[in-house]
């Protein structure tokens, strides 16, 4: 079965630090993503990828770097986190099939900045 | 961007009976409609998904799409207490390009 691991679960982090968020997959999938979930605004998609060495930016990338050094792995940077960032964060891997893709999410990491 | 919407935002029905939830959608050419099953402190799980006009069955689940009308419904037929969670209408639009969107859900709890 689709296995996609996040860490940590729970995140606190101080204004102005630098937050990182890992996701692992081990289900050889080629695209990745990272969405924050938040009340009000649904799963809104941040940084994705297409496969090792690739990131491109999502619908909201601001104050969001990402990273995809292996096939398994993507991270997703806060270089200088603010309060806005606190969110619910899921990583999820992608399989395409005849005419779709199937996500296939983590558990999310819970981040509070304060 | 694609918008994607759904309705009711909240649902509360009776255990056995059937829940309807709606989704609509900006681009008339998306790809694809899925839709996921989200319990509290979990993350999203595909349930059902479709690519052509008309309904698809599934168990329980059937989905009815009509690209005229930019609109997707999901119904649960018999719905059960462990039914209760947040569902997600997510699109993808074509061309090779996965990437979905999601709208921000229905939240439904069926009562015993």
């Amino acid at each position: 079965e689709a296995a996609v691991t996040q860490s940590p679960r729970n995140k606190v982090a101080v204004t102005g630090g630098k937050v990182t968020l890992s996701c692992n997959q081990t289900n050889n999938h080629n695209n990745m993503y990272w969405y924050r979930q938040d009340t009000g605004h649904g799963l809104r998609l941040i940084h994705y990828s297409y496969g090792a060495g690739s990131t491109e930016k999502g619908d909201i990338p601001d104050g969001y770097k990402a990273s995809r050094p292996s096939q398994e792995n993507f991270s997703l940077i806060l270089e200088l986190a603010t309060p806005s960032q606190t969110s619910v964060y899921f990583c999820a891997s992608g399989v395409t099939g005849a005419s779709a893709e199937t996500l296939y999410f983590g558990s999310g990491t819970r981040l509070t900045v304060l | 961007q694609e918008k994607v919407q759904q309705s009711p935002e909240s649902l509360i029905v009776p255990e056995g009976a059937m829940s309807s939830l709606n989704c609509t959608f900006s681009n008339s050419a998306s790809q694809s409609i899925w839709w996921y099953q989200q319990h509290p402190g979990k993350g999203p799980e595909a349930l059902i998904s479709i690519f052509s006009n008309g309904n698809k069955k599934e168990g329980r689940l059937t989905v009815y799409l009509n690209r005229a009308s930019l609109h997707v419904s999901l119904h649960i037929r018999d719905s059960q207490p462990s039914d209760s969670a947040v569902y997600l209408c997510a699109v993808s639009p074509g061309g090779g390009n996965y990437k979905p969107t999601f709208g921000k859900g229905t939240s439904l709890v069926v009562h015993p």
